[in-house]
């Protein structure tokens, strides 16, 4: 049974470009979240998304955008990078019910210069 | 003012000690409590998740929750160099998929 995946690893992007990180959830998940991860802090939750739809949303600008796919796969897309969006990016999975079981990918590093 | 605040560390200690991760929270509204165990540049881990006050127990760990301090602990008894990791404590008030993180406590485990 494959666990959450993210693709790509490693991603070195020019400030003002455009980025697009790609996970997959943990099978028989329904529900996808990510997550921006600066060094040395916690995660921090950008936005969920259940039913192609974005359910929640945390503190972040509209810069950043996500889509999620019939099959549950899901897209976040950063425009306009800034410095500051170096970090890493986790994808975690879950079910819409679920309260305390999220599943993280190995997240995807993107570094901007 | 943070949400979830947990002491930063870096905690060190040796091979079978007991080791005590603890993190306080303001908003009264959370009801699931999570620890994720992080290692260097790889996903967080979830460990346990406990609903509202009490003590769950799943092998050498233990978390436990005081809600009328807004206070969270994980114990690891016996811990083991592979314990060496960063604990993340997270919260949320019924959507595992929002959850509010600590910024993690860095443990070491010598052998």
């Amino acid at each position: 049974d494959a666990g959450v995946t993210q693709s790509p690893t490693h991603l070195i992007k020019t400030r003002g470009q455009q980025v697009t990180l790609r996970c997959s959830p943990k099978s028989g998940h329904d529900t996808v979240s990510w997550y921006q991860q600066a060094l040395g802090q916690g995660p921090q939750f950008i936005f969920q998304y259940y039913e192609e739809e974005e359910r929640q949303r945390g503190n972040f600008p509209d810069r950043f955008s996500g889509h999620q796919f019939p099959n549950y796969s899901s897209e976040l897309n950063v425009n306009a990078l800034l410095l500051g969006d170096s970090a890493l990016y986790l994808c975690a999975s879950s079910l819409v019910t679920g309260v305390g079981e999220q599943y993280f990918g190995p997240g995807t590093r993107l570094t901007v210069t | 003012q943070k949400e979830v605040e947990q002491d930063p560390g870096p905690l060190s200690v040796p091979e079978g000690a007991i080791v005590s991760l603890n993190c306080t929270y303001s908003n009264s509204a959370f009801q699931y409590f999570m620890w994720y165990r992080q290692y260097s540049r790889k996903g967080p881990e979830l460990l346990m998740y406990t609903y509202s006050s009490g003590n769950k127990e799943d092998g050498r760990f233990t978390a436990q929750v005081d809600k009328s301090s807004k206070y969270i602990s994980l114990f690891i008894r016996d811990s083991q160099p592979s314990d060496s990791a960063t604990y993340l404590c997270a919260m949320n008030q019924g959507n595992a998929g929002k959850s509010t993180f600590g910024d993690g406590t860095t443990l070491t485990v010598k052998p």
